[in-house]
């Protein structure tokens, strides 16, 4: 099926440092949505932005709703050691909020 | 509980073999959505619950994919004659009502042998 475009597949930082994801798409949406996934559970919601333009912040995660509502990015700051995941973006065309999911990238954190 | 439980969390089942997974929303829920993820994937949808109703139904690969929610609450999702390709977790989710961010519980891990 469909996938939103995530890369690279994989992210190595140091403890401290600031990282930002993108994801994008040649589908236009109405939200996006940044989850993170601890191995053997389930994706846990960081950030749902609604409105194109939209910059919203929680926390140490800032995320940004592109213009052209194909795109998206998260930026993480200061990161920390349980920043370590799997980050997933996704995006819902309509109001039942079914979900289209990029492949994920995996972010490790060097103490 | 405060989450969505998800039943078994894991499940090893033999090629042929019929399987039934279970989903407790969170109390109150309205929607709820049943993806699968396969490894080193993002979740897919396979179906849309509003209460009781199926809604949607449009990600379930094969016929032999069915999902219930006949009080509009607990929810299963069977397969039948499983297959090797059927291997993946399959996550289920609800929300509130259809526009709030889905809550998704952490998993039914099915391997077909």
């Amino acid at each position: 099926g469909q996938q939103l475009n995530q890369s690279p597949q994989s992210m190595f930082i140091q403890e401290g440092e600031d990282v930002s994801m993108n994801c994008t798409s040649s589908s236009i949406f109405n939200t996006w949505l940044w989850y993170k996934q601890d191995p053997g559970e389930g994706p846990v919601l960081l950030i749902a932005l609604y409105k194109a333009g939209e910059l919203t912040s929680n926390g140490r995660l800032t995320a940004q709703f592109g213009i052209t509502r194909k795109d998206s990015f998260l930026n993480i700051s200061a990161s920390i050691p349980s920043d370590v995941g799997i980050y997933f973006c996704a995006g819902s065309t309509g109001a039942n909020s079914k979900l289209t999911f990029g492949k994920g990238i995996t972010l490790s954190v060097r103490p | 509980g405060a989450g969505v439980s998800q039943s078994p969390r894991y499940k090893v089942a033999k090629r042929g073999q019929d399987v039934a997974l279970r989903c407790d929303p969170i109390s109150g829920h309205v929607s709820l959505f049943w993806y699968q993820q396969a490894l080193g994937q993002g979740p897919e949808f396979l179906t849309y619950f509003q209460n009781e109703a199926q809604l949607d139904k449009s990600g379930l690969p094969s016929d032999r994919f069915f999902a219930e929610r006949p009080e509009g609450s607990v929810s299963t999702l069977k397969i039948q004659r499983t297959q090797q390709e059927d291997s993946a977790v399959y996550l289920c989710a609800s929300s509130l009502v259809r526009e709030s961010p889905l809550h998704f519980g952490n998993g039914t891990r099915l391997t077909v042998t």
